[in-house]
């Protein structure tokens, strides 16, 4: 069965330093990776999505970017962050197009 | 601009009540997933609709496509205080592959 890992849970960071989040799916090969955003108890903003190594799409121009070095890793990173940073973000992976996705856990990231 | 309207945004009923959940749309979409997401956890997919007119029942939640597939409701029969969450509807447009839009949410709380 497939699963999909996200790292850290929570995190605490001051404005302008650099962020990493990390994404990893196991159990299928070549999926769509996705990051969103979600402002409290508000739908989803999708910021990135990859239909493979190397092929990044952004959404929204901003102060983040992804990288996706393997095929089943999604990297979510900034230089600096900004306090408009701060909020849940998720990662998401399907097989075909955008079809029933299934989402990570989250990571819930304060920027101070 | 958001491209699906979710309605109501909040609803709070007494345990044993019925409740209709609306997600509308300008746009027309080749599929539509409704997700329910708890506090600090990824949305969870529930179903998903194809077809337009398309119903499909979940034990006690009925998910019905509009049939010009731009809008679809979720009605939940006799809630119970576990169907307490975030509801989010999501569609995948005709013209944009890989990616869904997510309606804002209905927060749905169920007391006992």
């Amino acid at each position: 069965s497939q699963t999909i890992h996200q790292w850290p849970a929570t995190l605490v960071q001051p404005v302008g330093s650099p962020l990493s989040l990390e994404c990893t799916v196991e159990g299928t090969s070549n999926p769509n990776l996705y990051w969103y955003r979600q402002a409290a108890g508000r739908g989803l903003q999708l910021l990135f999505y990859s239909v493979g190594i190397g092929q990044i799409s952004s959404e929204v121009p901003q102060n983040l970017s992804a990288s996706r070095p393997q095929d089943r890793q999604f990297i979510l990173s900034s230089k600096k962050l900004l306090l408009s940073d701060s909020g849940f973000y998720l990662c998401a992976w399907s097989l075909k197009g955008a079809d029933e996705q299934y989402f990570g856990p989250g990571t819930r990231l304060t920027v101070t | 601009t958001q491209l699906l309207e979710q309605s109501p945004q909040f609803l709070s009923i007494q345990e044993g009540e019925n409740l209709t959940v609306y997600c509308n749309s300008s746009s027309v979409f080749s599929s539509l997933q409704w997700y329910r997401q708890e506090p600090g956890e990824g949305p969870v997919l529930l179903v998903t609709v194809v077809t337009g007119g398309e119903v499909k029942k979940l034990k006690r939640l009925t998910f019905q496509f509009g049939d010009a597939r731009k809008d679809s409701s979720l009605h939940i029969t006799a809630a119970q205080p576990g169907d307490t969450g975030l509801y989010l509807c999501a569609g995948e447009r005709e013209d944009s592959s890989y990616k869904l839009i997510f309606g804002s949410g209905t927060r749905l709380l169920v007391r006992p």
